[in-house]
């Protein structure tokens, strides 16, 4: 059992639908991370949390729109998404910010029909 | 230009040989390597990280750093099966972002 879990593990949605990605750390961490991974293509960063503060936010489109009301729980919401958004993503954690490693969850593949 | 790269393989290594694979980044200021094990279908695992120049051992892994070359390599000794897996190289440059190479490959054959 990993420190960092997610749900769902799968999800399907139409590009009109409203959904979220859940995310939760049981590590004691104080940073959070969302990432995206495609077929083919290196892990992207998404977005990162300090101490429930966003302090990156990696020229994501606002399709995806992250929440972090406390250090061990992150969201990502999306609506109207496309496509090309079908992919893993993936929430991690780490201890602080600085040269830290980071632990992963075991992801969510979504599906955008 | 990208930041971290890998050779995408896939790099075939004998049961019980050693898995060379290595990583190169463009950001001079990073400080911070890692060397994440990902499985097929899974999420990627830490295996190591290493912050200064030379060599740092775990087990039957052994990452190398040249700060001044920019690459970061990770052995895998008396390579098994098991290791067979995408080998992810993470660098953390500037701002603290973590930026990942697209990976390696091993097939480690009986």
């Amino acid at each position: 059992e990993t420190g960092v879990t997610q749900t769902p593990r799968h999800l399907v949605m139409g590009m009109t639908n409203k959904k979220s990605l859940k995310c939760e750390q049981h590590l004691g961490h104080n940073a959070m991370y969302w990432y995206k991974q495609s077929a083919k293509k290196p892990l992207e960063l998404m977005f990162v949390y300090s101490l429930e503060e966003r302090v990156e936010n990696n020229s994501v489109p606002s399709r995806f729109s992250p929440e972090c009301p406390n250090s061990s729980h992150l969201f990502l919401h999306l609506h109207t998404l496309q496509p090309e958004d079908s992919a893993l993503y993936l929430c991690a954690s780490s201890q602080h910010l600085n040269n830290q490693p980071q632990h992963f969850g075991d992801g969510t593949r979504l599906s955008i029909l | 230009q990208k930041e971290v790269e890998q050779n995408s393989g896939p790099l075939s290594v004998p049961e019980g040989a050693i898995a060379s694979l290595n990583c190169t980044y463009s950001d001079r200021g990073s400080q911070s390597f890692f060397w994440y094990r990902q499985y097929s279908g899974k999420s990627p695992e830490l295996i190591m990280f290493i912050y200064s120049n030379g060599d740092k051992e775990d087990g039957r892994f052994t990452a190398q750093l040249n700060k001044a070359s920019q690459y970061v390599s990770l052995l895998i000794r008396d390579s098994q099966p098991s290791d067979s897996a995408t080998y992810l190289c993470a660098v953390e440059a500037a701002g603290n972002k973590l930026t990942f190479g697209g990976g390696t490959r091993v097939l480690v054959k009986p």
